[in-house]
């Protein structure tokens, strides 16, 4: 079945440490995204990208970076200049359909906790 | 400012009665919106989505919502709960001309009581 993987389920770090989240599909979607999750909050854009080597800040990307080098994999690193980081980060894909509007594909997230 | 509010928290039903979970949003061109279901440490899962046409969507699982213009709501609805449908929803947002940028709401917090 095609679907997002994200890995870790469940991610600790100490403060000050840069951390990966992976996130990997293979539902040959050309866009991808990661949101953060706060309790009371909703879902916050951090990044997303269109198309392979491009990408664009969401409304929250300070502090965080990502790469797209393959059409799979949408890596977000949390760096140490992230203010507040302990959060559940999802990442979801979409092929692209303007007019049609499809819906977001997402992974099952990665609770990170930073103490 | 584009926004999507869901002003209730929580809302509390008893199995086998009718649901609303309200939802109300402020754009400034065409709507497209969205209902998205998230069960306990999972990802969101969408549910149904208006785009045009018809002012009722009908969705997975039962659900179906009302896009009202006039009132600016799209109110998810179920004429019958089912405990199984308790999970947090997410009303969502995205402009016809930005394919991109998908504005989420608060979250409603549903609790079917057997």
């Amino acid at each position: 079945d095609g679907g997002i993987t994200q890995s870790p389920k469940y991610l600790f770090r100490k403060e000050g440490q840069n951390v990966t989240l992976s996130c990997e599909q293979n539902l040959n979607h050309d866009a991808m995204y990661w949101y953060r999750q706060d309790p009371g909050q909703g879902l916050r854009l951090i990044y997303y990208s269109q198309i392979v080597n491009d990408f664009q800040k969401g409304d929250i990307a300070e502090g965080y970076s990502v790469s797209r080098e393959k059409k799979e994999s949408f890596p977000l690193t949390v760096t140490s200049a992230q203010k507040n980081p302990t959060a559940f980060y999802l990442c979801a894909s979409t092929r692209k359909g303007r007019d049609s509007r499809p819906p977001l594909h997402f992974g099952n997230g990665t609770r990170l906790t930073v103490t | 400012a584009q926004s999507v509010a869901q002003p209730e928290d929580q809302v509390n039903v008893a199995e086998g009665n009718p649901l609303t979970v309200k939802c109300t949003y402020s754009v400034s061109g065409n709507p497209y919106l969205f209902w998205y279901v998230q069960y306990p440490n999972r990802g969101l899962q969408f549910l149904l989505k208006y785009i045009t046409g018809d002012n009722l969507v009908k969705g997975s699982y039962g659900f179906e919502a009302e896009f009202n213009k006039s009132q600016t709501s799209f109110h998810l609805k179920k004429p019958s709960a089912l405990v199984s449908d308790s999970a947090l929803y997410f009303c969502a947002v995205s402009l016809s001309y930005n394919t991109d940028k998908l504005i989420f709401g608060t979250g409603t917090r549903l609790q079917v009581f057997p």
